[in-house]
């Protein structure tokens, strides 16, 4: 049980694009959702939680008119990156926690963007 | 500042050794303490978790241990495996609040 889900699991794209990502939870109901992104050798920073239903919350220093999420429903929420630049490709990893905790969460299997 | 430090960053070992890695945290108050494996390119799996009372977890052939009281905790893996070879990540969890601080991670090298 507790499998999350991330689809494309990588994507290419042009510069000034927009690419959606998706976060599944394939068995459980997620009350919260969390984005986090990962450059080279370095570990997961968390980009922002979301709750079903309200606006996400972002962390400091995350543009968030750039990277928008939406968590629609209890098993699936979106991070839309805007706009793409080169600076953006990172692996993106998305987690889904049944409850309100984060230290419950289950991690996707992560996303490679790369913007050319 | 809720810190996790991991060390060595990296190591390198032979096929069938075990090792140690080390992990100090300052986060407060603590909640629990958990071990990822991440393989390259994918998402982190977790190996254990501990809360305050646990000093000592396993999972196969991975044993976390944690000290509470010196906030140190140590992921040992026996007799390693190729497939050993993954970043290990230290992740604190706050009882306050609702985030995580993970560590740098400790990347092992498994070599034949």
């Amino acid at each position: 049980g507790a499998v999350v889900s991330q689809h494309p699991s990588w994507v290419i794209c042009k510069s000034g694009t927009s690419v959606k990502i998706e976060c599944r939870s394939l068995d459980f109901q997620a009350t919260t959702m969390f984005w986090y992104r990962q450059f080279p050798k370095q570990s997961l920073m968390l980009m922002a939680t979301s709750n079903e239903g309200s606006k996400a919350t972002y962390e400091q220093g995350v543009e968030k008119d750039k990277f928008l999420i939406n968590h629609a429903s209890l098993t699936l929420s979106t991070l839309t990156v805007t706009s793409a630049h080169p600076e953006d490709s990172s692996f993106y990893i998305c987690s889904a926690s049944r409850g309100m905790r984060a230290d419950t969460q289950y991690f996707g299997p992560g996303t490679r963007l790369t913007v050319l | 500042k809720n810190q996790v430090e991991q060390s060595p960053q990296s190591l390198i070992i032979l096929e069938g050794k075990n090792c140690t890695l080390q992990c100090n945290y300052t986060v407060s108050p603590f909640s629990n303490l958990r071990w990822y494996k991440q393989d390259t390119g994918r998402g982190p799996v977790s190996l254990t978790i501990m809360t305050f009372s646990e000093n000592t977890k396993s999972n196969g052939r991975y044993t976390a241990t944690l000290d509470a009281d010196t906030k140190q905790s140590s992921l040992h893996i026996t007799a390693s495996q190729l497939s050993d070879s993954a970043s290990y990540i230290c992740v604190v969890g706050k009882a306050a609040g609702n985030k995580l601080t993970f560590g740098g991670g400790t990347r092992v090298l498994v070599k034949p």
